[in-house]
């Protein structure tokens, strides 16, 4: 299995433009996860889906964030406007949703929003 | 609210030395306890997990924690470190129902290995 990929792996932009994560879980995972790494703020949980369906979208800091996921495979993270602030790491991880509830990470795309 | 702490922010250790990372949770349930680890710009690797059973877990690369539910504590050991060992290391705290699945990590600790 090739893990889970994101793309793009670094992505660098201006302030005001629109930005959009990619992430596409293990197969026959069926929870998905979009943390954010900082270091004001370290790890954190920004939206989670359970079969494709917003769990917990608590962790979105505004509405200038949004996520969507429409299908088994595939997810994106989209930041519009981008701000100097949103520049961070952001990772996305699955599991499966029975059972235990190892996460899987991909490499993670750093951003850069200058 | 579930919460972790990890009060060592970055520890050195000399190669061949034992070492042991601390991490403190709370949760108010059954939690389930992690260990990650995070090497310069790469992702995060699972190095082992509990979810019950046997309080002493094993993990790759020769590490091990032990769940100690008095103490909320789930500590990081390994009893001689290589130099690869270098990187930072996450505990974290999740749960198995549908609502609380996302982990919560603790701020890291950094590894450095002095040769």
């Amino acid at each position: 299995d090739a893990g889970v990929i994101q793309s793009p792996r670094h992505e660098v932009t201006e302030m005001g433009q629109e930005v959009t994560l990619r992430c596409k879980p293990i197969s026959g995972h069926n929870s998905l996860f979009w943390y954010r790494q900082t270091m004001m703020r370290g790890l954190e949980l920004l939206i989670y889906f359970n079969n494709n369906v917003p769990i917990d979208d608590s962790g979105m800091p505004e509405d200038r964030f949004s996520a969507k996921m429409p299908n088994a495979s595939f997810s994106t993270l989209k930041i519009q406007p981008s701000e100097p602030r949103d520049s961070a790491v952001y990772f996305c991880a699955s599991s499966l949703a029975q059972g235990y509830n190892e996460q899987f990470f991909g490499p993670g795309t750093r951003l850069t929003v200058l | 609210a579930q919460s972790v702490t990890q009060p060592d922010i970055h520890i050195t250790v000399s190669e061949g030395a034992s070492l042991e990372l601390r991490c403190n949770y709370s949760y108010g349930a059954t939690p389930y306890l992690f260990w990650y680890v995070q090497s310069p710009g790469q992702g995060l690797q699972l190095l082992l997990k509990y979810f019950s059973g046997d309080t002493l877990v094993q993990g790759i690369k020769g590490f091990e924690a032990e769940f100690k539910r008095s103490q909320s504590s789930f500590n990081l050991r390994k009893p001689s470190v290589h130099w690869s060992d270098a990187a930072e290391y996450f505990c974290a705290v999740g749960g198995m129902d549908t609502g609380r699945r996302a982990l919560t990590f603790g701020s890291g600790t950094r590894l450095q290995v002095q040769p």
